[in-house]
């Protein structure tokens, strides 16, 4: 249980263009979903929070008009990135937290991860 | 000074080995502490979990917690190439909802 896809798994796209990517939980409602941003050798980095039905909360220094966030249902959420440039060429993470009290591990905030979108950008 | 500090590495062991990979925190308060471990080009893995202080163990796997010097380890036993891959400490900051992740271990077990 707790699958969590992305698609695609990866994406080449002209500067310019804007790129969505999809997350999904296949076999639990995901009320918050995370995305990250990971540039190679480096480590997971929060860009927001969505909860089902909200707008999402953006971390700090994240352009929110660049990188759209919808979590229209409870089991899918989209991250658009608007017109797209070399820099923003990274692995984009989602992770889903499902309804209820607790996780399997007793926390509330426990996660699952997709697998991963490659963006490039050229 | 990061909330989270990890060694990147990479290290590098032979098959066998006992590997240690240890993060230092910084705030006092956080009480959920996760390992997770990550292939190229893949998604991150739970791997262990352990709230507050002590030892669980998962087999091969030993996750350790020293909250009186913010001090976390993960102890893989038995090295095998499988192993092979980035781990990643992350801890649970409650009262922003969110997760913080080190930087990551990059570990190669030699066969």
């Amino acid at each position: 249980g707790a699958v969590v896809s992305q698609h695609p798994s990866r994406v080449i796209c002209k500067s310019g263009t804007s790129v969505k990517i999809e997350c999904r939980s296949l076999d639990f409602q995901a009320t918050t979903m995370f995305w990250y941003r990971q540039f190679p050798k480096q480590s997971l980095m929060l860009m927001a929070t969505s909860n089902e039905g909200s707008k999402a909360t953006y971390e700090q220094g994240v352009e929110k008009d660049k990188f759209l966030i919808n979590h229209a249902s409870l089991t899918l959420s989209t991250l658009t990135v608007t017109s797209a440039h070399p820099e923003d060429s990274s692995f984009y993470i989602c992770s889903a937290r499902g309804s209820g009290d607790r996780g399997l591990y007793g926390s509330s905030y426990e996660q699952y991860f997709g697998p991963g979108t490659r963006l490039t950008v050229t | 000074q990061k909330e989270v500090e990890q060694d990147p590495g990479p290290l590098s062991v032979p098959e066998g080995a006992i590997v240690s990979l240890n993060c230092t925190y910084s705030n006092s308060a956080f009480q959920y502490f996760m390992w997770y471990r990550q292939y190229s080009r893949k998604g991150p893995e739970l791997l262990m979990y352990t709230y507050s202080s002590g030892n669980k163990e998962d087999g091969r796997f030993t996750a350790q917690v020293d909250k009186s010097s913010k001090y976390i380890s993960l102890f893989i036993r038995d090295s095998q190439p499988s192993d092979s891959a980035t781990y990643l400490c992350a801890i649970e900051d409650s009262s922003a909802s969110k997760i913080i992740f080190g930087s990551g271990t990059r570990l190669s077990i030699r066969p």
